[in-house]
């Protein structure tokens, strides 16, 4: 496809689960980011990655947040043992600018944690 | 720290009518600054963005916003709402000095009435 895709899009999670999120970035897009986008708020900015290398995961909010992109295309966001306050949209973006300009947004995987 | 504020969590308008959606950013250099539209369960689609070229920028659907530096502002503007314009809207700040770390405000949702 020609633009970021995110699986699932809607994931239900009772707390205490661990859960991961899936994102396609458009092909050849060296940079990926992932934003945590709270109801009713803008998103903010979890982590980014440069290929596969984690150049800034200063937005995790806890340990309990990884993320990993190890071929530098695909990448995972996994949430370990979730909370309630980890309900939110979560955005993947990528670019294909150095440096970065525009970013192209997936359409989010809403998580619920129950 | 850069920020970004958006008056209006709210606003309405008629078919037809002017819309006007406000960003005011705090920077000393003037940033890169974007704005993005969001519909229901979608991500982000970029609607126009400033990079320093003209003040006028001219986006998609009929959207065009113009930089301000004096007033440190960046509103969007249509001529005429169209009921499809409903959505909510981010303005987003992106420091030119090479970050990649976009800022986003709180968001406007524009409701059009008919």
């Amino acid at each position: 496809g020609a633009g970021v895709s995110q699986s699932p899009r809607y994931k239900v999670a009772k707390r205490g689960q661990d859960v991961a999120l899936r994102c396609d970035p458009i092909s050849g897009h060296v940079s990926l980011f992932w934003y945590q986008q709270a109801l009713g708020q803008g998103p903010e900015f979890l982590t980014y990655f440069q290929n596969e290398a984690q150049l800034d995961k200063s937005g995790l909010p806890s340990d309990r947040f990884f993320a990993e992109r190890p071929e530098g295309s695909v990448s995972t966001l996994k949430i370990q043992r979730t909370q309630q306050e980890d309900s939110a949209v979560y955005l993947c973006a990528s670019s294909g600018d150095l440096p970065v300009n525009e970013q192209y947004f997936g359409p989010g995987t809403r998580l619920t944690v129950t | 720290a850069q920020s970004v504020t958006q008056l209006g969590s709210h606003v309405s308008v008629s078919e037809g009518a002017l819309v006007l959606l406000r960003c005011n950013y705090s920077s000393s250099v003037p940033p890169y600054l974007f704005w993005y539209v969001q519909y229901p369960n979608q991500g982000l689609q970029l609607l126009l963005k400033y990079t320093s070229a003209a003040t006028l920028v001219k986006g998609i659907n009929g959207f065009e916003a113009e930089f301000k530096k004096s007033e440190t502002s960046f509103h969007l503007t249509k001529p005429s709402a169209h009921m499809s314009d409903a959505a909510e809207y981010f303005c987003a700040v992106l420091p030119t000095s090479g970050t990649y770390k976009y800022i986003f405000g709180t968001g406007t949702r524009l409701k059009v009435l008919a």
